[in-house]
């Protein structure tokens, strides 16, 4: 994978407001998509994940929306919680029977109460 | 209670090595997933496997080894040819590709 140093991506928000995580993903024949949470030394926690034959997932205060034109992934997260801060990655899945999942490089999520 | 269970959670290791970090499901999952993490980082696969008795290269797996004889478990080998092996490693599951379930990390660290 590349390197990019220890400067993740960051956004920072104040609790209440919402919160708009992009991602752009590398594969036009990627057919899968998952929003992951991982907070300081635990493993990735499942949010959300979309096919590609939709354009938008809602959840439990989050959505995703698939953007194949431009390859772009976002999670939008209603009403942000300190308890929401964390890094956020998204993963694709490239079409057909392949297992591999692909993760992009994270965001730094931080809310301020 | 169903879920991943990676042991140790820290080990440490000398230079010259080759350590083995577990990696337990009791999901009932086909596909199991090796990840290395490194501070400020994103995932990147190891190795993974798709069903038993057969795995397949990730992206970085000079220096790793992986085996699969149990639907259940998926060992990794951290071996003395991995030059920089100190990292957070994570294991992961999922039914057929889809929604990959996670353990809790082994943080591995060479002294």
């Amino acid at each position: 994978g590349e390197n990019v140093g220890l400067h993740l991506p960051t956004l920072s928000v104040q609790e209440g407001d919402n919160s708009i995580i992009n991602c752009a993903y590398s594969n036009s024949a990627s057919d899968y998509f998952i929003w992951y949470k991982q907070e300081s030394g635990k493993g990735p926690q499942f949010i959300i994940d979309i096919r590609s034959n939709m354009d938008k997932r809602q959840g439990q205060r989050v959505t995703v929306l698939l953007n194949k034109t431009v390859k772009h992934l976002s999670l939008q997260i209603a009403a942000t919680q300190p308890g929401d801060s964390a890094v956020y990655f998204c993963a694709e899945r490239l079409g057909g029977s392949n297992y591999k999942l692909t993760f992009g490089k994270g965001t730094l999520l931080t809310v301020n109460p | 209670d169903g879920g991943i269970t990676q042991s140790p959670k820290y080990l440490f290791r000398k230079e010259g090595q080759n350590v083995t970090l577990s990696c337990e499901q009791n999901l009932n999952h086909d596909a199991m997933y090796w990840y290395r993490q490194d501070p400020g980082q994103g995932l990147r696969l190891i190795y993974y496997s798709q069903i038993v008795n057969d795995f397949q290269k990730g992206d970085i797996a000079e220096g790793y080894s992986v085996s699969r004889e149990k639907k259940e478990s998926f060992p990794l080998t951290v071996t003395s040819a991995q030059k920089n092996p100190t990292a957070f490693y994570l294991c992961a599951s999922s039914r057929t590709g889809v929604m990959a379930f996670f353990g809790q990390g082994t943080r591995l660290t060479v002294v």
